[in-house]
């Protein structure tokens, strides 16, 4: 059965602190892996990742991918009240392009 | 706005009833998809169309739930007969379709149904 595990379940830190945010997967036919963030409505697109080692960056997110190892870290510098949120990761597979989503990290952000 | 949108945001019913969902998609957009998401999980697939075809269903999609797409532009879900195990975000997705680039899937803002 196609598995995305992300951990940890729940982060809380200070403003201005740096965090990672764990996502590993186990499945039959990977496309690529999506990271979204959900407040309270809609996830909202990140970053997708298809090769390993290339960083995407988007200001102070940044991902990576392992396919070898078969997980991906994304990286959220100087936080900031706002980036509180669930992060939600995702492997497309093959064929379908359907999702198969990790539970997601609640990520708390203290002022 | 262009987004993908979905009507209601917002469904209660009582256990038993019928209810429908409506998704449009991006408008140039060819794949539809729907999600179901509980408190505190991520989404979890339920079908998804390619025009107007509904070419996957989860085994999560019991004979209670069907989804259309008759022109291939907006897409509805029926569930007959709810249950209170029902109640969740349901989500709905679009995506563009190229053989050989991935494109991501960009949702609506769901529609929370509660059964009581």
């Amino acid at each position: 059965e196609d598995k995305v595990v992300q951990s940890p379940l729940s982060l809380v830190v200070h403003e201005g602190d740096t965090v990672t945010l764990n996502c590993s997967y186990e499945v039959t036919n990977f496309r690529s892996l999506l990271w979204y963030k959900q407040e309270k409505k809609a996830p909202t697109f990140l970053f997708m990742l298809t090769s390993s080692g290339i960083e995407k960056k988007s200001g102070r997110l940044s991902s990576i991918l392992d396919k070898k190892e078969l997980f991906s870290i994304l990286n959220i510098t100087a936080t900031q009240t706002g980036d509180s949120a669930v992060y939600l990761c995702a492997v497309e597979l093959q064929g379908a392009q359907k999702l198969v989503f990790g539970q997601g990290t609640r990520l708390t952000i203290n002022p | 706005d262009t987004g993908v949108s979905q009507d209601p945001r917002h469904k209660i019913t009582k256990r038993g009833q019928n209810v429908t969902f409506r998704c449009d998609p991006i408008s140039e957009h060819n794949r539809l998809y729907w999600y179901r998401q509980t408190l505190g999980q991520g989404p979890e697939f339920l079908t998804y169309f390619q025009n107007e075809a509904q070419l996957e269903k989860s085994r999560l999609l019991s004979d209670r739930f069907s989804a259309e797409r008759p022109k291939g532009s907006f897409s509805t879900l029926e569930i007959q007969r709810t249950e209170q195990g029902d109640s969740a975000m349901y989500l709905c997705a679009s995506s563009a379709l190229r053989t050989s680039v991935s494109y991501e899937q960009y949702f609506g803002p769901g529609t929370r149904l509660t059964v009581t």
